[in-house]
């Protein structure tokens, strides 16, 4: 069973202020996405990542897959409130099981 | 509106009934995925088919649950003899073949069994 943990698994922080939150795996993964979801919706996709060591920006938003692509990392510039909710980080094996595997999730709430 | 479409929103059901949810998926997407979330938790997969075949099920899919997507269009998932336990957000996604990992996720279909 791939299991990927995600740390913290509650964040609250002041609107301007920056955070990091982490995705942790013994598992390698062809690829890895990030979702966010919000109360009373499904998840929607943020980003792909899919080669050792890429780095993508959305906007205020980095994301890092990790060399050994067992890990990733979601940075957040200047939060606002708007970037409230709950974050997901999902993984695809690297052994061509098709399902994709979700983390635990963190909830993070930016407060004005 | 041309994203995943499912139903209801909300079911309350006395345990031991059966409920049936369905959900439509985006209408070029050949794989489908059934997933559930308790709140505060990632979803769990459920189930995927790829077209009208269902290609894996989960060990956390008991006798009680089935799923179908006849014609590899639209997707059921019936629960019977409900217990507490099931109780969770059922979610539908879909996706293209060559995209496997970019799930589109619809709404999903809350179950409250009392």
């Amino acid at each position: 069973t791939q299991l990927l943990e995600q740390s913290p698994q509650f964040l609250s922080i002041q609107e301007g202020e920056n955070l990091t939150v982490y995705c942790n795996s013994s598992s390698v993964f062809s690829s890895l996405q990030w979702y966010r979801q919000e109360p009373g919706e499904g998840p929607v996709l943020l980003v792909t990542v899919v080669t050792g060591g890429e780095v993508k920006k959305l906007k205020r938003l980095t994301f890092q897959f990790g060399d050994a692509r067992k890990d990733s990392s979601l940075h957040i510039t200047a939060a606002q409130t708007g970037d409230t909710g709950l974050y997901l980080c999902a993984g695809l094996s690297n052994f061509g099981n098709e399902k994709l595997t979700f983390g635990t999730g963190t909830r993070l709430t930016i407060i004005p | 509106d041309t994203g995943v479409s499912q139903d209801p929103r909300h079911k309350i059901t006395k345990r031991g009934q059966n409920v049936t949810f369905r959900c439509d998926p985006i209408s070029e997407h050949n794989r489908l995925y059934w997933y559930r979330q308790t709140l505060g938790q990632g979803p769990e997969f459920l189930t995927y088919f790829q077209n009208e075949a269902q290609l894996e099920k989960s060990r956390l899919l008991s006798d009680r649950f089935s799923a179908e997507r006849p014609k590899g269009s639209f997707s059921t998932l019936e629960i019977q003899r409900t217990e507490q336990g099931d109780s969770a957000m059922y979610l539908c996604a879909s996706s293209l073949d060559r995209k496997i990992g970019e799930l589109f996720f619809g709404e999903g279909s809350r179950l409250t069994v009392l």
